[in-house]
């Protein structure tokens, strides 16, 4: 069975400042996609990366992919209190079915 | 961009009750997936279907069934409900059974 490690499981940190999200697995995934989710509403993807060693910019956020495509983070510069929210991690088995990790509560205060 | 549709978003039922929950994927997608997501926990993984037929099962109880039809839109009917099936139910839609899922907004079961 594959498992994916999220961490940290929550992140509390000041308005400005950066933080790194970690997904770690060790099976590897034919992709692996970040969503982020707000309470009572459905996961929203961000990215999607399939390469091994892929990165992916969505303004402030920085996603990549290892190089064995096993692992992946996500990287927030100057955090804002709209970044708020429930991150996701979801790596894709050979079977297309997504295996999610336990999620990070991220909460930014202003 | 057309997203995800479900209906109903709110739903209040009885234990040993029934209720049917629908999901309108986005338009073109061929894949629907079923998700519950309890309190604080992640998405669960119930069922699959591509294009129109079965493609994959995970903890759907046996109590649930689900289809997807001709127009591919895809319900879920769960039966002799349970406390415990309060949580919010995903739908997600994606083309061809790639990776890249798209959620519907979900329904909030509550069975009281």
């Amino acid at each position: 069975t594959q498992l994916l490690e999220q961490s940290p499981q929550f992140l509390s940190i000041q308005e400005g400042e950066n933080l790194t999200v970690y997904c770690n697995s060790s099976s590897v995934f034919s992709s692996l996609q970040w969503y982020r989710q707000e309470p009572g509403e459905g996961p929203v993807l961000l990215v999607t990366v399939v390469t091994g060693g892929e990165v992916k910019k969505l303004k402030r956020l920085t996603f990549q992919f290892g190089d064995a495509r096993k692992d992946s983070s996500l990287h927030i510069t100057a955090a804002q209190p709209g970044d708020t929210g429930l991150y996701l991690c979801a790596g894709a088995d050979s079977n297309y079915q997504l295996i999610w990790g336990a999620g990070t509560k991220l909460i930014i205060k202003p | 961009a057309a997203g995800v549709i479900q209906s109903p978003r709110h739903l209040i039922k009885e234990k040993r009750e029934t209720a049917t929950l629908k999901c309108y994927p986005i338009p073109r997608h061929d894949t629907v997936y079923w998700y519950q997501q309890g309190p604080g926990q992640d998405p669960q993984f119930l069922i699959s279907f591509y294009e129109k037929m079965q493609s994959d099962k995970g903890s759907i109880p046996d109590r649930f069934s689900a289809q997807q039809f001709s127009d591919y839109h895809s319900e879920l009917n769960m039966s002799s409900l349970e406390l415990g099936d309060s949580a919010l139910y995903f739908c997600a839609s994606s083309l061809g059974g790639l990776n890249e899922q798209y959620f519907g907004p979900g329904t909030r079961l509550t069975v009281t």
